[in-house]
């Protein structure tokens, strides 16, 4: 069956350290998304992809960076920089940017700091 | 720019009953407008979507949605609820800029 993919499920994070979080699909689909969920705020936007080797930033992307080097794969990293990382991260793919049909998710990371 | 509410933190219904999860939108031109659920530990799935025609949506589970377009909102319904629809529901809004955006979510509790 396709889907994507979020490993680990689980991820601790010490100071000053980066952590990457790993999103792969099979659903053959051009654009990929990373959300970050926090209790009682839905979710917000970090990442977007449109097309392999092209990103751009959501509504939250200070900290974080990602890479698009493969059409299956959509890395997110969080960095030293973001000072409050501990949330539930989704990856999210569609068919192509802006369609009408609706988004994939997987079934996220939890991140927490040591 | 877009944007969506849930007016309700949390819905409580008993099973058997029907239930009703809000959803109010803001959107510059027509709305493309979803309706999502999550388990607990678990990503979003998709259960219905509004892009044109009928105002009645019907999706997966039993849920539907009834868009209204005087009233900006997109209410998602199900005539008789399961303990098995327990779970947090999130609405969502697309417009012609493309941005999807969600709204906080709305709890909802069936009681047996």
């Amino acid at each position: 069956d396709g889907g994507i993919t979020q490993s680990p499920k689980y991820l601790f994070r010490k100071e000053g350290q980066n952590v990457t979080l790993s999103c792969e699909q099979n659903l053959n689909h051009d654009a990929m998304y990373w959300y970050r969920q926090d209790p009682g705020q839905g979710l917000r936007l970090i990442y977007y992809s449109q097309i392999v080797n092209d990103f751009q930033k959501g509504d939250i992307a200070e900290g974080y960076s990602v890479s698009r080097e493969k059409k299956e794969s959509f890395p997110l990293t969080v960095t030293s920089a973001q000072k409050n990382p501990t949330a539930f991260y989704l990856c999210a793919s569609s068919i192509f940017f802006g369609t009408n049909q609706p988004q994939h998710f997987g079934d996220g990371t939890r991140l927490s700091i040591l | 720019a877009q944007s969506v509410a849930q007016p309700e933190d949390q819905v409580n219904v008993a099973e058997g009953n029907p239930l009703t999860v809000k959803c109010t939108y803001s959107v510059s031109g027509n709305p493309y407008l979803f309706w999502y659920v999550q388990y607990p530990n678990r990503g979003l799935q998709f259960l219905l979507k509004y892009i044109t025609g009928d105002n009645l949506v019907k999706g997966s589970y039993g849920f539907e949605a009834e868009f209204n377009k005087s009233q900006t909102s997109f209410h998602l319904k199900k005539p008789s609820a399961l303990v098995s629809d327990s779970a947090l529901y999130f609405c969502a809004v697309r417009d012609i800029t493309n941005d999807m955006r969600f709204g906080a979510g709305t709890r909802l509790t069936v009681k047996p």
